[in-house]
């Protein structure tokens, strides 16, 4: 079954850009949508964005002007990247796949800002 | 934005009760309409997904239903392992939103 596991720095400094990979394991990358999300610590979830194995991507017009998704097929990994962050960014962030609905989710990666 | 408003945002109840937790939407839409389970500490799970499929491996005590801007989960007995919180999502229109969810706790 489908797995994904998240990794990146879990310590950003203000301004800087947050940058995280999702690496897929026991199936393949190819054909589907793969998506970022996030929830700060005791609240709800918000969609960050999403790309599909073209790298075709759709992003969440709030967080449009300072986010890239790409997707490395070969590696069976895509990746997020997060400008110009601020401590409202401070998040578990999970990569999942989207088929109908959300599924299966990573465990989720906590990334804080702070300097 | 669809904005998806969950109610209540909390409530007690016992094992064995059924359990109805509420998503209304500001759009109308029809079928893109997903349910999570989510456990402290945990990924949310995917339980619903086009408003009334059950995922697979969800137990047969979880069902779904709605069209429009209302939509509706449904716990027919609640077991010891659903005490968590509860998510309806949007993807009928990009961003995708997700409800503010529904904490279920014992009673």
């Amino acid at each position: 079954q489908v797995q994904l596991q998240e990794s990146g720095p879990g310590l950003v400094k203000p301004s800087e850009t947050l940058s995280l990979t999702c690496t897929v394991s026991g199936g393949s990358i190819g054909n589907y949508f793969w998506s970022w999300i996030r929830q700060p610590a005791g609240k709800g979830l918000e969609w960050i964005g999403r790309i599909y194995t073209s790298g075709a991507t759709n992003y969440n017009p709030s967080l449009k002007s300072r986010v890239t998704m790409s997707i490395d097929t070969s590696k069976n990994q895509f990746s997020l990247r997060l400008s110009s962050v601020t401590a409202a960014d401070t998040a578990l962030y999970y990569c999942a796949r989207e088929i109908e609905g959300v599924d299966p989710w990573g465990q989720g990666t906590l990334v804080t800002v702070s300097s | 934005d669809i904005q998806m408003t969950q109610s209540p945002s909390s409530l007690s109840a016992s094992v064995g009760d059924r359990v109805t937790i509420t998503c209304r939407a500001n759009q109308s839409f029809s079928y893109y309409l997903n349910w999570y389970q989510q456990k402290p500490g945990k990924a949310p799970k995917l339980l619903m997904y086009a408003a009334s499929s059950l995922q697979r491996g969800v137990p047969s005590r979880f069902s779904g239903s709605g069209s429009g801007t209302a939509y509706t989960l449904t716990i027919s007995s609640l077991q010891s392992e659903d005490f968590a919180t509860y998510y309806c999502q949007q993807s009928y229109s990009i961003p995708w939103t997700f409800g503010q969810g529904t904490k279920v706790e014992i009673k």
